[in-house]
């Protein structure tokens, strides 16, 4: 099924590990997202691609490191784990296009930093 | 700092009844977005209205848009136990998507 895959699904880190966060899209689409999610916070932009080959920090880029591979794959890593970074990851992509499209969301990635 | 503010946090209400839900936000937009997330999962776009929209309608959904007061609306009519989720509205200043915290939606049979 065309979508948005995330991998792993689980991960249990301890402070100072690092770890890459996977995503990958098989719709074509351009622009690529990773956001976290903390409990009455709603969503949060971690980092954005509007395109292959470029990056942008979004709302909250501290403690990561995003990789554009190509047009399908858009990795998020933590070089030295916090718990504050305990989290739900989601990645999503969108067509281009102005005004911003609906965006198709992975399943997310629930991350715990002991 | 976030752009969409939901109101409210949390909503229950009885299977058939209809549930509204409101979204505020600070700047002006091109359009409007709202998804739905069940617990545990991904988010699903569910509607978007543009800028120059006042109300759209996608099945049991009815989304009003009123940029003169920076607002919207979600609607639910004859909601049903599978309503139940936390519903977002989103914003796209500067082109990518600003989340609200969310209204928790409780649906009971």
């Amino acid at each position: 099924n065309a979508g948005v895959t995330q991998t792993p699904k689980f991960q249990v880190l301890k402070t100072g590990q690092s770890m890459t966060l996977q995503c990958a899209q098989d719709m074509n689409h351009n622009s690529m997202y990773w956001y976290r999610q903390d409990p009455g916070m709603g969503l949060r932009l971690i980092y954005y691609s509007a395109s292959e080959g470029t990056t942008d920090k979004g709302e909250v880029p501290n403690g990561y490191n995003v990789s554009r591979l190509n047009k399908r794959e858009f990795s998020l890593r933590l070089e030295s784990a916090a718990p504050s970074q305990t989290s739900v990851y989601f990645c999503a992509s969108s067509a281009p296009g102005r005004p911003a499209p609906g965006y198709t969301f992975g399943s997310g990635t629930r991350l715990t930093v002991v | 700092s976030q752009q969409g503010e939901e109101d409210p946090q949390a909503l229950s209400i009885q299977e058939g009844e209809n549930a509204t839900m409101n979204c505020s936000y600070k700047t002006s937009i091109n359009n409007l977005q709202w998804y739905r997330q069940n617990s545990g999962r991904g988010l699903v776009h569910l509607i978007l209205i543009r800028s120059n929209e006042r109300e759209k309608h996608s099945g049991r959904l009815r989304v009003t848009l009123d940029t003169s007061k920076k607002s919207s609306s979600l609607l639910i009519t004859a909601s049903r136990a599978a309503d139940t989720a936390s519903y977002f509205c989103a914003t796209d200043p500067g082109g990518k998507l600003i989340f609200g915290q969310g209204t928790e939606l409780s649906v009971k049979p």
